[in-house]
C-alpha cells in the first residue's frame, strides 16, 4: 500500500507563492492523487486530481490560483497570489483501488 | 448538484451505541462508493471504509475492522456508520466523502461530531 510524505507546515506572504509537496512512497511513483483543502472548522474540500504526467483536472469553484504538477515521486500543489482564505491545512490523498485509500499527514499553510 | 447531508452531533457515553447517517442526493446513490473518514481532535485525516450501495459491498481499513460497521440504505440513498460500544478515543469528527469512477474523493459531507465522555 502506498504511504504519502508531507511537510507538517509552511508559510508564505500574502500575495505571494507556495509551492507544496506530497511525495509517494517508493514503487509508488505512477500513482494519481488528490489534493484536499480544509479550512478552519470546516470539512475537507476537493481541490483536483494529479497524475504524474503533471495532468490535472480541478474542481468546480476552485479559484486558477490553484494548480498542479508533478516530478517522479513527488506531486506539487501551487497557490499563486496567495489569499488569506488560503491558511488552511492541505492533505494528499491516494488509492490503491476505490477501495483502499491513503491520506497523507496533512501541511498546515500560515498566511503570512 | 451532489450533496452529501451528515446526521448532528452527538454526544454518547462509554459503552453506547451509536450510528451516524449521510444522506447523498444529486446523483444516482448506487452507483458510487461512499467511504468514511475519522479525523480526531487536532489530528489529519483516517481512511475507515467504504460501501457501494448498489450491491453493499463493503470494504475496511485495517484500523478500523471490527471497530464499526459501515451499512447503507439505498431505499433511502443514506449510508451509516455505527459502533456498538463506544469508547472515549471515539471522539472525533467523522466525514462521509463520495468517490468518483476514476478514484479520488470528490464530494465531502459537513461531518459529524461524535463525543464520547463519561
Amino acid at each position: 500500500q502506498p504511504v504519502l510524505t508531507q511537510s507538517s507546515s509552511a508559510s508564505a506572504s500574502l500575495g505571494s507563492s507556495v509551492k507544496l509537496t506530497c511525495t509517494l512512497s517508493s514503487g509508488h511513483s505512477s500513482y494519481i492523487i488528490a489534493w484536499h483543502q480544509q479550512q478552519p472548522g470546516k470539512a475537507p474540500r476537493y481541490l483536483m486530481k494529479l497524475e504524474g504526467s503533471g495532468s490535472y483536472n480541478k474542481g468546480s469553484g476552485v479559484p486558477d490560483r490553484f494548480s498542479g504538477s508533478s516530478s517522479g515521486a513527488d506531486r506539487y500543489l501551487t497557490i499563486s497570489n496567495l489569499q488569506s482564505e488560503d491558511e488552511a491545512d492541505y492533505y494528499c490523498e491516494t488509492w490503491d483501488s476505490n477501495t483502499r485509500v491513503v491520506f497523507g499527514g496533512g501541511t498546515k499553510l500560515t498566511v503570512l | 448538484e451532489v450533496q452529501l447531508v451528515q446526521s448532528g452531533a452527538e454526544v454518547k457515553k462509554p459503552g453506547e451505541s451509536l450510528k451516524i447517517s449521510c444522506k447523498g442526493s444529486g446523483y444516482s446513490f448506487t452507483s458510487y462508493w461512499i467511504g468514511w473518514v475519522r479525523q480526531m481532535p487536532g489530528k489529519g485525516l483516517e481512511w475507515m471504509g467504504i460501501i457501494y450501495p448498489g450491491d453493499s459491498d463493503t470494504r475496511y481499513s485495517p484500523s478500523f475492522q471490527g471497530q464499526v460497521t459501515i451499512s447503507a440504505d439505498k431505499s433511502i440513498s443514506t449510508a451509516y456508520l455505527q459502533w456498538s460500544s463506544l469508547k472515549a478515543s471515539d471522539t472525533a469528527m467523522y466525514y462521509c466523502a463520495r468517490r468518483t469512477d476514476g478514484g479520488a474523493t470528490r464530494y465531502w459531507g459537513q461531518g459529524t461530531l461524535v463525543t464520547v465522555s463519561s
